[in-house]
């Protein structure tokens, strides 16, 4: 697709249910990141991917989050059990690899969660 | 790890001001972008950056790697610039570290 989409764009869930959310990266973008951005401060990093493997997963809040993305393109990332303070918007961002060196990342709308 | 710091945190403009927005890092970086974060939440890249010079219309955007901080130039502010501006540095890790943003809001 033209850019990175992420669903569901809004998620309501209540305290202890466990939540799925997904991103679709730009075609042919080899990395993919997931962020999460809490009411009033810039984006946190969770985790990376790099075509299937995933490379860093040091920005995990705890044992309960768990993100895959299984054949190098569309990424889940999941919630289990969850708790108010996972109330946040996740962001998905992808880039391509370059030779050279880093590139422009492009991030999603998000999914803004609410746990109630 | 590296810290980024963001001035000012806050700024109020009228419509055809220009401003400054500043980027300072504790460490050398070999990965510097600009986001701009508009109303709606959609963070859209500005700027990759990590040394030099680039423009792009009104948006202008310098990083002085030795000095350690990179500045966004606004010219001619309009509404639709109204959002919060983030600087993000990578240090040899692959990840992005977001500053804490500079909160943009220009009046017609």
């Amino acid at each position: 697709g033209a850019g990175v989409s992420q669903s569901p764009r809004y998620k309501v869930a209540k305290r202890g249910q466990d939540v799925a959310l997904r991103c679709d990266p730009i075609s042919g973008h080899v990395s993919l990141f997931w962020y999460q951005q809490a009411l009033g401060q810039g984006p946190e990093f969770l985790t990376y991917f790099q075509n299937e493997a995933q490379l860093d997963k040091s920005g995990l809040p705890s044992d309960r989050f768990f993100a895959e993305r299984p054949e190098g393109s569309v990424s889940t990332l999941k919630i289990q059990r969850t708790q108010q303070e996972d109330s946040a918007v996740y962001l998905c961002a992808s880039s391509t690899i370059e030779i050279q060196g880093p590139s422009p990342l492009h991030f999603g709308n998000g999914t803004r969660l609410t746990v109630t | 790890g590296i810290q980024v710091e963001q001035s000012p945190p806050d700024l109020i403009l009228q419509e055809g001001a220009n401003s400054t927005l500043r980027c300072n890092f504790s460490d050398s970086v070999n990965n510097l972008q600009w986001f701009h974060q508009n109303p709606w939440g959609q963070l859209i890249n500005l700027f990759y950056i990590p040394s030099g010079t680039k423009q792009n219309g009104r948006l202008s955007a310098t990083t002085v790697a030795t000095e350690r901080y990179s500045l966004l130039y606004i010219s001619s502010s309009q509404t639709t610039d109204s959002g919060v501006y983030f600087c993000a540095v990578e240090r040899n890790t692959d990840k992005l570290i977001f500053g804490t943003g500079t909160r943009l809001q220009v009046f017609p």
